[in-house]
C-alpha cells in the first residue's frame, strides 16, 4: 500500500462545476496534510493546508479532512480552464520531522 | 512572503561535468530546505533534506557522493550533481518551510531543468 494515494485521473470537469480530488493515506498518526498545484512544466504551488477534522476554506477552494477514515479531499468551486492542472497531496507524516511524502498527484482538466 | 527562488533555471552540460545548483529562501530563513527531482510525468521524489550548519540527510537510494548538498547559511543550500550523465537529466525542485507554523508547509522554488548531453 501506498503511503499517500491519488487517483492519477485525468478528472475532467465542466467550466462552472465543482472538481472534487481525493487523497488517502496509511498513517493513522499523520499530523497536516497539503494540497499544491503543479503546471506542466512548472514547480508545485502551495493551494492550502489542513490539520483539524472538518472543512478548511479559502476563496473557490475547500479542502476537507477525516482522520477516522484517512482521507482528505480539496473541492474547486466554480472550475476554470485555468485550474487545469496536477493536483498534489502531501501528508506531513508521524515521526518524519518536517518531511512530506507526496502522492502521484491528480490531472484536472476543465473543459470550456 | 514564502518566496523560494533557484539558480540557474535550466542547464545543458556535457557528461562528466558537475553542475551547481542554488536555491535561497528570499524573505524568510529556512533552518531546513528539501531537495526533489522529477522526472516527466512523475511525481516528486525526496532526494535529500538539507539542515543550515550540519550534513544533509539522504533518502534510501540516492548517492550522497554524487549529490553533493551544501546549507552554508539559513538562506542558502546548494546541490552539487558531480560527473553528470544524461541519466541525471531531470527537473530539480528544491523547498523550504518558514517555520512560521507548526505544521510544516513548504514553499518550492521554481525547479532547474538539466540536461546532460
Amino acid at each position: 500500500q501506498k503511503e499517500v494515494e491519488q487517483n492519477s485521473g485525468p478528472l475532467s470537469v465542466p467550466e462552472g462545476a465543482i472538481a472534487s480530488l481525493n487523497c488517502t493515506y496509511s498513517d493513522r498518526g499523520s499530523q497536516s496534510f497539503f494540497w499544491y498545484r503543479q503546471y506542466s512544466g512548472k514547480s508545485p504551488e502551495l493551494i492550502m493546508f489542513i490539520y483539524s477534522n472538518g472543512d478548511k476554506e479559502d476563496g473557490r477552494f475547500t479542502a476537507q479532512l477525516n482522520k477516522a477514515s484517512q482521507y482528505v479531499s480539496l473541492l474547486i468551486r466554480d472550475s476554470q480552464p485555468s485550474d487545469s492542472a496536477t493536483y498534489l497531496c502531501a501528508v506531513n507524516m508521524r515521526g518524519t520531522a518536517s518531511k512530506l511524502t507526496f502522492g502521484t498527484g491528480t490531472r484536472l482538466q476543465v473543459t470550456l | 512572503g514564502a518566496v523560494v527562488s533557484q539558480h540557474p533555471s535550466w542547464v545543458i552540460c556535457k557528461s562528466g561535468t558537475s553542475v551547481k545548483i542554488e536555491c535561497r529562501s528570499l524573505d524568510f530563513q529556512a533552518t531546513t530546505m528539501f531537495w526533489y527531482r522529477q522526472f516527466p510525468k512523475q511525481s516528486l521524489m525526496l532526494m535529500a533534506t538539507s539542515n543550515e550548519g550540519s550534513k544533509a540527510t539522504y533518502e534510501q537510494g540516492v548517492e550522497k557522493d554524487k549529490f553533493l548538498i551544501n546549507h552554508a547559511s539559513l538562506t542558502l543550500s546548494t546541490l552539487t550533481v558531480t560527473s553528470a550523465h544524461p541519466e541525471d537529466s531531470s527537473f530539480y525542485i528544491c523547498s523550504a518551510g518558514t517555520g512560521r507554523t507548526s505544521y510544516n508547509e513548504q514553499f518550492f522554488g521554481p525547479g532547474t531543468r538539466l540536461t546532460v548531453l
